[in-house]
């Protein structure tokens, strides 16, 4: 299967500041990745799919404007979650689609906002 | 859209059997996935499940009806590294080729 790393792992970070996610993938070549949130004891939530070289797709009920994705290239995706507030404390987790469709998650960035 | 339903949580004890179920309500069915997820940590793959029948793995086993909308994960000869939430995830056909996922079941192995 695909390996997936994510930096940070966790991240505590002020209200109004903003906050970048990276998403590798270090050994398969991902045109898409996928970015998903999850609150404690809930189920994961697709926020958008990231494509490489062009804008990424967004769930219904997500901001685009607060969450920046940039897929640079075939092994690098970010999410920036700009002007942060206590109410995006989340779990943070990327994935990638491997060659038989399987999902491969990274390991999740824990993010708090105080 | 969809709806997946599991229970929110099991106990059971080292060394026993348990089974999680699923059931699943979507337009279109293209396969059905679990995954376990440690306290803090990513979900890792355990099976996938496009056909009715079963699918065993070493200690995990799933199984599919489509007809019935439903599936279930058994666990068997249970570790107290068992203990994890399963997540059960669907993907319709036709569109999105990214499953919905469950809220999960919490599984507490004791001793």
């Amino acid at each position: 299967g695909a390996v997936v790393s994510q930096h940070p792992s966790r991240v505590i970070c002020k209200s109004g500041t903003s906050v970048k996610i990276e998403c590798r993938s270090l050994d398969f070549q991902a045109t898409t990745m996928f970015w998903y949130r999850q609150f404690p004891k809930k189920s994961l939530m697709l926020m958008a799919t990231s494509n490489e070289g062009s804008k990424a797709t967004y769930e219904q009920g997500v901001e685009k404007d607060k969450f920046l994705i940039n897929h640079a290239s075939l092994t690098l995706s970010t999410l920036t979650v700009t002007s942060a507030h206590p109410e995006d404390s989340s779990f943070y987790i990327c994935s990638l689609l491997g060659s038989t469709d399987t999902q491969y998650f990274g390991p999740g960035t824990r993010l708090t906002v105080l | 859209g969809q709806n997946i339903d599991q229970p929110t949580e099991m106990t059971a004890t080292e060394g026993a059997i348990v089974q999680i179920n699923c059931t699943y309500q979507t337009s279109g069915f293209n396969g059905l996935f679990w995954y376990q997820q440690h306290a803090g940590e990513a979900p890792t793959f355990l099976s996938y499940n496009v056909l009715d029948g079963l699918e065993e793995k070493g200690r995990f086993s799933s199984f599919l009806s489509r007809s019935k909308g439903y599936s279930y994960l058994l666990l068997k000869e249970l570790q107290m590294k068992d203990s994890a939430s399963y997540l059960c995830a669907v993907r319709a056909s036709g569109g999105s080729y990214i499953p919905t996922f469950g809220r999960g079941t919490s599984l507490i192995v004791h001793p």
